[in-house]
């Protein structure tokens, strides 16, 4: 078992590019989200989902969209980058809420830098 | 006000001292969890509770409903056990959780 995968782990991109990040999850999880963790600040949650074509907003999701098309993919992309999207993002799995069933299970994240 | 706030922010020790990081916060929830992200990155979930005591080797995590507090002990540190503890809630209504800060723990040899 892979675990939760994320790609790339590294990007540089020029104001206004933009991107997908892809994330993947092999145990069979409903639950994915995307959060971003920046220096001084816990991780804040972006867009998450709760099962296969769903998406919800999170705490800060202007400037990101998303998209659930398989169980076990969750796309997080950038339109128009900014350099207030530098940041390292974490995507998370878990098989939903509930004492003993909300484990989130992180990926290894993905170090974007805006210019 | 943060909802969920950690102290301290940043904790030093000699190894094989006895450990304490305290995890305050001001909303219902459902459960309570500690995770450990690794200096490389890495985040990994230690537990979750929502009463009473949980110990998984060296490590120990009790909570407090009615005082709406929680604390992650370490036993006999070790330099290994150098990284960032981030407690984050899971609120009753729903599945998403609100983290702190973290706090950073440097054990030396």
């Amino acid at each position: 078992n892979a675990g939760v995968t994320q790609t790339p782990k590294f990007r540089v991109l020029k104001t206004g590019q933009s991107m997908t990040l892809l994330c993947a999850q092999d145990m069979n999880h409903e639950y994915m989200y995307w959060y971003r963790q920046d220096p001084g600040m816990g991780l804040r949650l972006i867009h998450y989902s709760v099962g296969e074509g769903t998406t919800a907003k999170g705490e800060v999701p202007d400037g990101y969209n998303v998209s659930r098309l398989k169980k076990q993919n969750f796309l997080l992309g950038l339109e128009s980058a900014a350099p207030s999207q530098t940041s390292v993002y974490f995507c998370a799995s878990s098989s939903g809420p509930g004492l003993g069933y909300n484990e989130q299970f992180f990926g290894p994240g993905t170090r974007l830098t805006v210019l | 006000k943060n909802e969920v706030e950690q102290s301290p922010q940043n904790l030093t020790a000699q190894e094989g001292e006895f450990i304490t990081i305290n995890c305050s916060y001001s909303v219902g929830i459902s459960a309570l969890h500690w995770l450990q992200q690794h200096p490389g990155g890495g985040i990994v979930s230690l537990f979750m509770l929502s009463s009473g005591k949980k110990k998984h080797g060296r490590l120990i995590a009790t909570i407090n409903i009615q005082e709406k507090h929680s604390s992650l002990h370490i036993t006999a540190s070790h330099p290994r056990d150098s990284a960032v503890y981030i407690c984050a809630v899971e609120r009753t209504s729903g599945s998403r959780l609100t983290f702190g800060e973290g706090t950073q723990l440097t054990v030396n040899p």
